[in-house]
């Protein structure tokens, strides 16, 4: 079993959507949470950062953490077509090495 | 402003021949950084992270290494390329702290093996 978990996709949603992106996890130690989104051939770049769990917004972004059931999400709304990219969930530990350990990616494909 | 560079940012070589990719992070000091491996369609493979000059730690067993020479320069290298070394690699940088930071990471290098 991976320690992240995270559907591969591709999401095919029309324009003006609410998407919702989601991964589970098994290390009850991770309290960081990251969301990345990557456009092909591209680096990932940071959208979210989050401690612990709760919700935080920014701007069409907001990122849901629910540590009790191992279970992040990130909620676009009002979904553009410059939204298509692959968005890659990430986690860590307090202590030891602080490398992320990262979903393998949902791939979002925004209709216009 | 922080900034993070790879290159060069395609490469195509025969197997067997040597490998040397390099990332240069600029703005920040005594960052922890970090190599790591995205195959087609799948996530990031952790290769190595350093957490200063001439400190690397290897996550997986492999034909590659790599080497900190300077504190804001990571340098990725093979003696020997194989077919299962193609991928594209992405360089991250990281803030040390009490907390764990956020990764920021470089435009990667895409390497086709042939």
């Amino acid at each position: 079993q991976k320690e992240v978990e995270q559907d591969p996709g591709p999401l095919s949603v029309p324009e003006g959507a609410i998407v919702s992106l989601n991964c589970t996890y098994s290390n009850s130690a991770f309290q960081y949470f990251m969301w990345y989104r990557q456009y092909s051939r591209k680096g990932p770049e940071l959208l979210m950062y989050t401690y612990s769990s709760g919700n935080k917004e920014d701007g069409r972004f907001t990122a849901q953490v629910d540590k009790s059931s191992k279970y992040i999400s990130l909620f676009i709304r009002d979904s553009q077509p410059s939204d298509s990219a692959t968005y890659l969930c990430a986690m860590s530990g307090d202590t030891g090495r602080r490398a992320l350990t990262f979903g393998s990616g949902t791939r979002l494909q925004v209709q216009p | 402003s922080q900034t993070i560079h790879q290159w060069p940012a395609t490469l195509v070589q025969p197997v067997g021949s040597p490998l040397s990719l390099e990332c240069t992070v600029e703005g920040t000091s005594n960052p922890n950084l970090y190599w790591y491996r995205q195959a087609a369609g799948r996530g990031l493979q952790l290769l190595f992270y350093s957490v200063g000059i001439g400190q690397i730690s290897s996550e997986v067993p492999q034909n590659l290494s790599a080497s900190r020479p300077q504190d804001r320069q990571f340098i990725l290298s093979s003696k020997k390329l194989l077919l299962s070394d193609s991928g594209f690699y992405l360089c991250a940088w990281q803030r040390k702290g009490l907390r764990t930071d956020t990764q920021y990471f470089g435009p990667g290098t895409r390497l086709t093996v042939l």
